[in-house]
């Protein structure tokens, strides 16, 4: 069973500070890995899609990096905003079924 | 376009009680899917659907009911709620359906209903 977890479960920093979520998952085998932002009593917004074969996507000031070997991804938030302030998911689709696993997410805050 | 839709917003059910949720997209998406949240524990998968006609079992699918008579709607029902269904329950959709009927793409999601089962 495909594992997902992130870690730290909250994180605040202050405005202008770049940001790293991290995510990690138990099973290498996985077609692609993707980020979501969720506001308070939102839907969930994709942020970043990474194929398999890729080793990163980039969008704006977000980057999301991925080592499928060490089953890690990192998503990175350049000079953060008050704006950006909201809970980051990550989710594998497992080569086998194909079907979403979830993290938890980080709470991100923002200070201005 | 409206993209994902879910009604209601807010339920409150005393146990035992039946309701249906609401799911509609008008982006003509092949795959569609029921997720629920609990704290802490992300999102996990009800069930989904490859086509209309077509539907299967995700990881939590006891207590729960789809049909997806048309590509646009896939409604959840709740056959008998019970206080562990009190959850927020997220409908998404998207465009991909690759060789195996399982979908790949982009998932996008609705606002969510928030169900309190009492």
């Amino acid at each position: 069973k495909q594992e997902v977890t992130q870690i730290p479960a909250a994180l605040s920093v202050p405005e202008g500070e770049n940001l790293v979520l991290n995510c990690s998952f138990t099973d290498s085998a996985i077609y692609n890995l993707q980020w979501f932002r969720q506001d308070p009593g939102k839907g969930l917004t994709s942020l970043l899609l990474i194929q398999s074969s890729q080793r990163e996507q980039t969008s704006g000031r977000l980057n999301a990096s991925l080592d499928k070997s060490s089953g890690r991804s990192t998503l990175y938030i350049a000079a953060s905003q008050p704006g950006d302030s909201a809970t980051y998911l990550c989710a594998v689709t497992r080569s086998n079924d194909y079907k979403l696993s979830f993290g938890a997410g980080t709470t991100v805050t923002v200070r201005a | 376009n409206a993209g994902v839709t879910q009604t209601p917003k807010f339920q409150v059910l005393k146990t035992g009680q039946s309701m249906t949720l609401q799911c509609a997209q008008d982006m003509n998406h092949e795959y569609m899917s029921w997720y629920r949240q609990d704290p802490g524990m992300g999102l996990r998968l009800i069930h989904y659907s490859v086509g209309a006609g077509i539907t299967d079992q995700g990881e939590v699918p006891n207590g729960y009911n789809v049909s997806r008579s048309t590509t646009e709607d896939f409604p959840l029902r709740l056959l008998s709620a019970a206080p562990s269904q009190t959850s927020v329950y997220f409908c998404a959709s998207s465009y991909g359906v690759v060789a195996g009927g399982r979908s790949t793409d982009t998932q996008y999601f609705g606002p969510g209903t928030r169900l309190t089962v009492l």
